[in-house]
């Protein structure tokens, strides 16, 4: 089964402070993709992964992704209120032609 | 970067009519469109894959003859729900792959459709 687990689905946590988002897949994937969806907006793409060890930044947020422990991580370093949002996972698994999304995990920054 | 976009953004109609919901590449070809719906505080859900020229191709559980799908230009594809009921009232969320690689998918803004 095609299966995308992200935690926590849910994170408050004050401005400065760094967290990190985990977002666990099933099977083999060709690529992994971050997204942010604001409220009542549509999705903007953050990263992509293509390999294991892959490492992306943009600026307070740093991707990375271990296909064998079929683990990506989306680490939040010194958080500011313009980062609350909604952030996805998604997973293009080997030979599946589409994406398979986590829940997705809303994070609010408070000051 | 790479536009997509969606008409109408929102749309308010009776129960048993029926709704186009347009996704247009504007400035790249894309071979491959997704349709996605996102009830509240959920994630998105694929409806179904897009294929310029061919028949899309339906995720499990997703009506064909309720969600009709042309692709008819490697700029367009549509989505018509027909006969909407109050159920199928969802944001509707199109992305495009562009025909040069699959790296990632260009999201359209969404449609808002609410079904009285």
């Amino acid at each position: 089964e095609l299966k995308v687990e992200q935690n926590p689905l849910f994170l408050s946590m004050q401005e400065g402070k760094n967290y990190t988002i985990y977002c666990n897949y099933s099977t083999t994937s060709d690529r992994l993709y971050w997204y942010r969806q604001d409220p009542g907006k549509s999705l903007e793409s953050l990263f992509v992964l293509l390999s294991n060890g892959a490492v992306k930044q943009e600026g307070r947020l740093m991707a990375s992704l271990d296909t064998k422990a079929r683990l990506s991580t989306l680490h939040i370093t010194a958080a500011v209120h313009d980062l609350s949002a909604t952030y996805f996972c998604a997973v293009e698994f080997t030979n599946a032609g589409k994406s398979t999304f986590g829940d997705g995990t809303t994070l609010t920054v408070k000051p | 970067g790479a536009v997509v976009s969606q008409h109408p953004s929102w749309v308010i109609c009776k129960s048993g009519t029926s709704v186009k919901i347009e996704c247009r590449s504007l400035d790249f070809q894309a071979t491959t469109m997704f349709w996605y719906r996102q009830f509240p505080k959920q994630s998105l859900m694929l409806m179904a894959t897009s294929n310029e020229g061919s028949k899309a191709t339906y995720e499990q559980g997703v009506e064909k003859d309720k969600f009709l799908i042309n692709h008819a230009s490697l700029t367009l594809s549509t989505l018509t729900v027909t006969s909407a009921h109050p159920e199928d009232s969802s944001f509707y969320i199109c992305s495009a792959l562009a025909a040069s690689g699959w790296e990632t998918q260009y999201f359209g803004p969404g449609t808002r459709l609410l079904v009285l």
